[in-house]
Parts: structure tokens; C-alpha cells; sequence
């Protein structure tokens, strides 16, 4: 199975603050790199598919980037609503679709 | 706006069996595979496997091979998830989402997601 590992697990930052996550694949899984955000009590939404394209509605704060075994997820300008926790997903092999730890984003 | 909505929360003791059901507002669902995946307490998300609504066709989760089945229903737009032989750690909030057909490259592309089902296997 193809591992994914994100870090930081969690970090603290405040509102209008550039935010960088990252995910490392444990092989290359060229741009099937796709990310989602999850609040508390609600299922996960659908941000960035393929490593950099934004999913219709989602605010231009966010973006992706990378390709292979190396991928980040920024938030330009973190708003309010934007604490919540984030995870990776890989769709490279679908004979085992795996997802990262996940990184909780909380208000500094 | 396409909808999916899932049953409620069971409780279920070890060994036994729990079928969950997805129901999607979806007019074009044979373009559309419905996958499940699973959030136990605390733990990351795990993808369990998925199933053809157009042809019924299913691929699972080596994680889950021989326990699970999934089953869609046409005239009630409803895929169903059975999973079997229970235990403690199947104690999770099972989800239902979406993955377009149309572009293969988007399948595994989770767009949609079910409001979740909480599953507790307790004695």
C-alpha cells in the first residue's frame, strides 16, 4: 500500500496568516493527489483534486501544488472558517486508496 | 444540488452484521460510482471499496475482502453496505460518496459525501 503522511499533525496559526501543509507519498503517484477539509461533527469536503485544481466553490485562498512523492496545500489568507482539519487522499493506486493522518489547523 | 443521504446510527454487537444505505438524489447516477469510506474515532479516513451503479459491478478494499458487500438498487436510487463478522474496532462513522465514471481519472475523486453513519459494536 502506498503510505501517506502529512505534516505537520497540527499547527496553530491566526486569522490572515499564509498557511503550507504537507504530504509525502512513500512512492510517486504522479498529480493523483487530492485534498479535503473536515470540521468538527461533518463529513470531508472536497478542496483540490489532481494536486493543483481547485474543486468548483472552493475560495482561491486555497491552493496545490506538487507532483510525485511531494505535494503542499496553502491557504493564502486563513479565515475564520478555515479551522478544521485537512487531509490527503491518493488516487494512483486504486487497488488501495489511502488518505493521510491529517492535520488539524487550530486558531493561535 | 445532489444529495446523498445515508440511514441512521446502529448498534450492533460483536459477530453480527450491519447493512447501511446510501440514497442519492442523482438522475444521471450510471455515470457515477458510489464508494464507501470509513472514520473511526480519532483515526484517519479509510476507503472500503465501491460499486457500479450502471452495471453493479463491485471493487473492494483488500482491507475488507470477504466481509463486505455492496449493492445498489435502481428503481430506489439506493447503494447498500453490508459488513460483516463485527468487532470493536468496526466502531466508526461510515460515509458514502461520490466518484464521477465519465473521466476515469476522477473516480477515486471523492466530490460528494453522504452525511455519515455512525456504526457502534459493542457487547
Amino acid at each position: 500500500d502506498i503510505q501517506m503522511t502529512q505534516s505537520p499533525s497540527s499547527l496553530s496559526a491566526s486569522v490572515g496568516d499564509r498557511v503550507t501543509i504537507t504530504c509525502r507519498a512513500s512512492q510517486s503517484i504522479s498529480t493523483y493527489l487530492n485534498w479535503y477539509q473536515q470540521k468538527p461533527g461533518e463529513a470531508p469536503k472536497l478542496l483540490i483534486y489532481a494536486a493543483s485544481n481547485l474543486q468548483s466553490g472552493v475560495p482561491s485562498r486555497f491552493s496545490g501544488s506538487g507532483s510525485g512523492t511531494d505535494f503542499t496545500l496553502t491557504i493564502g489568507s486563513l479565515q475564520p472558517e478555515d479551522f478544521a482539519t485537512y487531509y490527503c487522499q491518493q488516487s494512483y493506486s486504486t487497488r488501495q486508496i489511502t488518505f493521510g493522518q491529517g492535520t488539524r489547523l487550530e486558531i493561535k | 444540488q445532489v444529495q446523498l443521504v445515508q440511514s441512521g446510527a446502529e448498534v450492533k454487537k460483536p459477530g453480527a452484521s450491519v447493512k447501511l444505505s446510501c440514497k442519492t438524489s442523482e438522475t444521471s447516477f450510471t455515470k457515477y460510482a458510489i464508494h464507501w469510506v470509513r472514520q473511526a474515532p480519532g483515526q484517519r479516513l479509510e476507503w472500503m471499496g465501491w460499486i457500479n451503479a450502471a452495471n453493479e459491478n463491485t471493487k473492494y478494499s483488500q482491507n475488507f475482502q470477504g466481509r463486505v458487500t455492496m449493492t445498489w438498487d435502481t428503481p430506489a436510487s439506493t447503494a447498500y453496505m453490508e459488513l460483516s463478522s463485527l468487532r470493536s474496532e468496526d466502531t466508526a462513522v461510515y460515509y458514502c460518496v461520490r466518484g464521477s465514471l465519465i473521466v476515469v481519472e476522477t473516480l477515486y475523486v471523492f466530490d460528494i459525501w453522504g452525511q455519515g453513519t455512525m456504526v457502534t459494536v459493542s457487547s
